[in-house]
């Protein structure tokens, strides 16, 4: 089936606008992840949704980063009054816990955020 | 405090040669660990993993070992081929935190022909 997908692919924005990211995780994937990778460093966990709920929201880096998810479907992460520091790759990943390699999880292309 | 490290930034090795990528990790409740290979401007992609119970696993060219007692693990790749030229990550994670891995920053490797 289909992929992780996310949009748009890239994002330039102007410093103090708000911004929305999307994540469409695999069908039947119960778990997903979003992730920060700025130029040369490796991934940095964001928050992570079980369901609809995210248990685990301590990567967020200011109030300014906020996520949702609809059911076990369609993510959205919003960043509000960007930054310039905040431009990185933005990744969804998602996952069927229970099953397998459960923690194996299947990544997104990616969201290039530029802020000017 | 960085739990998960990768500290070679890069590595070249020549085709058909092994590569060997290591990763270290300091948090003694890791126990999963998973490499993914990632090519620019794609989302990485799970490799091979191990689980603690372990000390190998093999798939194929890929062979990843194990030692809990210095809490590092490396990927082998034998033989290695030009495309096998992409930045690796080594992730942990926690059974009892199934959610989050904490990943690496990453080794760039690159297979010269």
């Amino acid at each position: 089936g289909a992929g992780v997908s996310q949009s748009p692919s890239n994002k330039v924005t102007e410093k103090g606008k708000d911004v929305e990211l999307r994540c469409d995780p695999i069908s039947g994937h119960t778990a997903l992840y979003w992730y920060r990778q700025r130029l040369g460093q490796g991934l940095e966990f964001l928050i992570y949704f079980q369901g609809n709920s995210a248990p685990d929201k301590s990567g967020l880096p200011s109030d300014r980063f906020s996520a949702e998810r609809t059911g076990e479907s369609v993510s959205t992460l919003t960043i509000q009054r960007t930054q310039q520091e905040d431009s990185a790759v933005y990744l969804c990943a998602s996952s069927r816990p229970g099953q397998g390699n459960y923690n194996e999880q299947f990544f997104g292309p990616g969201t290039r955020l530029t802020v000017l | 405090d960085q739990q998960v490290k990768q500290n070679s930034p890069s590595l070249s090795v020549q085709e058909g040669r092994i590569s060997i990528l290591n990763c270290d990790y300091t948090n003694s409740m890791f126990d999963y660990f998973l490499w993914y290979k990632k090519y620019p401007a794609e989302g990485p992609t799970f490799l091979i993993s191990i689980s603690s119970i372990k000390d190998k696993n093999e798939d194929g060219r890929f062979t990843v070992f194990l030692n809990k007692s210095a809490k590092h693990l490396s990927l082998h790749i034998v033989p290695s081929q030009p495309g096998d030229s992409a930045v690796y990550f080594c992730a942990a994670s926690k059974a009892t935190n199934a959610g989050k891995s904490t990943f690496g920053d990453g080794t760039t490797l690159t297979v010269k022909p």
